[in-house]
């Protein structure tokens, strides 16, 4: 019953290095997303995917790539980490259906230097 | 444009009841919904409205008026872990229909 998982927790990046951050679900949900959440901002959407093989942008995609190469997984990829990348990125899941809620992985807080 | 505003902060006594409002201006609306964070945890799922009108759930009502752009969330029956941010998030029409997330109210209950 393990939901959404976020892979890793804490992670703290040098400017300029790279990272993959890791998303699984096992509830056969269709959609997936990646926000970031910032003090005072709110949550953002970065990158969503509606479906394997299928991924669009969000509010805020500069600097991010992700694939989704199987269903139950999603992936946010920094390719040269800004300190503008500091954040705690939440993954997300949900069902097709327009009035379906989202689950929310744990979190991850990443630093960048 | 798309803007959703929330109060900051607010501070209530447990066993009281409290209402958090929420409100919003969307291109488009297709519903809204309230999260409740804790702090350092992921936001869970606490109610949905698409309708006019208050859709209660045990302790926790939550209403819409879709006319007046504005929603609340009434906490009754207040209790220590009350206590964490909640957020209004309202479903646009465009395109996918994407969460656009409010800053969250910061809700602290005191004994």
């Amino acid at each position: 019953n393990a939901g959404v998982t976020q892979t890793p927790k804490f992670r703290v990046l040098k400017t300029g290095q790279s990272m993959t951050l890791l998303c699984a679900q096992d509830m056969n949900h269709e959609y997936m997303y990646w926000y970031r959440q910032d003090p005072g901002m709110g949550l953002r959407l970065i990158h969503y995917s509606v479906g394997e093989g299928t991924t669009a942008k969000g509010e805020v995609p500069d600097g991010y790539n992700v694939s989704r190469l199987k269903k139950q997984n999603f992936l946010l990829g920094l390719e040269s980490a800004a300190p503008s990348q500091t954040s705690v990125y939440f993954c997300a899941s949900s069902l097709r259906d327009r009035a379906e809620k989202l689950f929310f992985g744990s979190g991850t807080q990443l630093s960048v230097l | 444009g798309q803007n959703i505003d929330q109060p900051t902060e607010m501070t209530a006594t447990e066993g009281a009841i409290v209402q958090i409002n929420c409100t919003y201006q969307t291109s488009g609306f297709n519903g809204l919904f309230w999260y409740q964070q804790h702090a350092g945890e992921a936001p869970t799922f606490l109610s949905y409205n698409v309708l006019d009108g208050l859709e209660e759930k045990g302790r926790f009502s939550s209403f819409l008026s879709r006319s007046k752009g504005y929603s609340y969330l009434l906490l009754k029956e207040l209790q220590m872990k009350d206590s964490a941010s909640y957020l209004c998030a309202v479903r646009d029409q465009k395109g996918f229909q994407k969460l656009v997330f409010g800053t969250g109210t910061r809700l602290l209950v005191s004994p």
